[in-house]
């Protein structure tokens, strides 16, 4: 089993619709998970950390997380072409981040 | 605030030849980490310092990967000899301080290698 697994993706909606982008981890023994977003030829930008079940909503982001399912979302409101790119997935574990492979999100106009 | 720097941003070897990355943290930053990602993964962690102290060090090729941070501000990541499979981005990315709830890592432009 894969530390990391994220939809398989290509994930494609169109303008306006929500986003929906999951991931189940491992290792119980992580601490916090980061959502990150990586536009093509460009290095990964923080969006979203979370660490306590339930929900955190920042604008049109909100992360979710339960631990007991090992299962962490991000769910993007209003999508825009410009939220195109890929999203990685990353648990915090002693201090040190563990990438999923990413799902790439299309938003179409 | 000035972001992480790393140079070169783009660069091509042949494989056994030698190559050399250099990053430089936002200032302030004692934690800095070098990491790998291939095309279609997400990034994998190959090194860790704590100023000029290695935290981890388990997914660093040893045989020809490299890494030192001297005086706890700059690194420099070593790759001798490369092979085809070395082929990547490798990103640098500093963070305050690691193993907070919250510590976010910020990331360099990156540098491409390709390996013929």
């Amino acid at each position: 089993q894969k530390e990391v697994e994220q939809n398989s993706g290509p994930l494609s909606v169109p303008e306006g619709a929500i986003a929906s982008l999951n991931c189940t981890y491992s290792d119980r023994g992580s601490q916090s998970f980061f959502w990150y977003r990586q536009y093509s030829g460009k290095s990964p930008e923080l969006i979203m950390s979370i660490y306590s079940n339930g929900d955190k909503e920042d604008g049109r982001f909100t992360a979710q997380l339960n631990k007991a399912s090992q299962y962490v979302s991000l769910l993007i409101r209003d999508s825009q072409p410009s939220d195109s790119a890929t999203y990685l997935c990353a648990p915090l574990r002693v201090g040190r981040l563990y990438f999923g492979r990413g799902t790439q999100l299309t938003v179409w106009p | 605030e000035a972001g992480v720097a790393q140079s070169p941003r783009y660069k091509i070897i042949e494989k056994r030849q030698s190559v050399a990355f250099w990053c430089n943290p936002i200032s302030g930053h004692a934690t800095l980490y070098w990491y790998q990602q291939i095309l279609g993964q997400g990034p994998k962690l190959l090194i860790q310092f704590q100023n000029n102290g290695v935290v981890d060090d388990s997914q660093l090729p040893k045989d020809r990967f490299s890494a030192e941070r001297l005086k706890g501000v700059d690194s420099t990541l070593k790759i001798q000899p490369a092979k085809l499979e070395d082929s990547a981005v490798y990103l640098c990315a500093s963070s305050w301080v690691a193993g907070g709830f919250d510590n976010e890592q910020f990331f360099g432009p990156g540098t491409r290698l390709t390996v013929l």
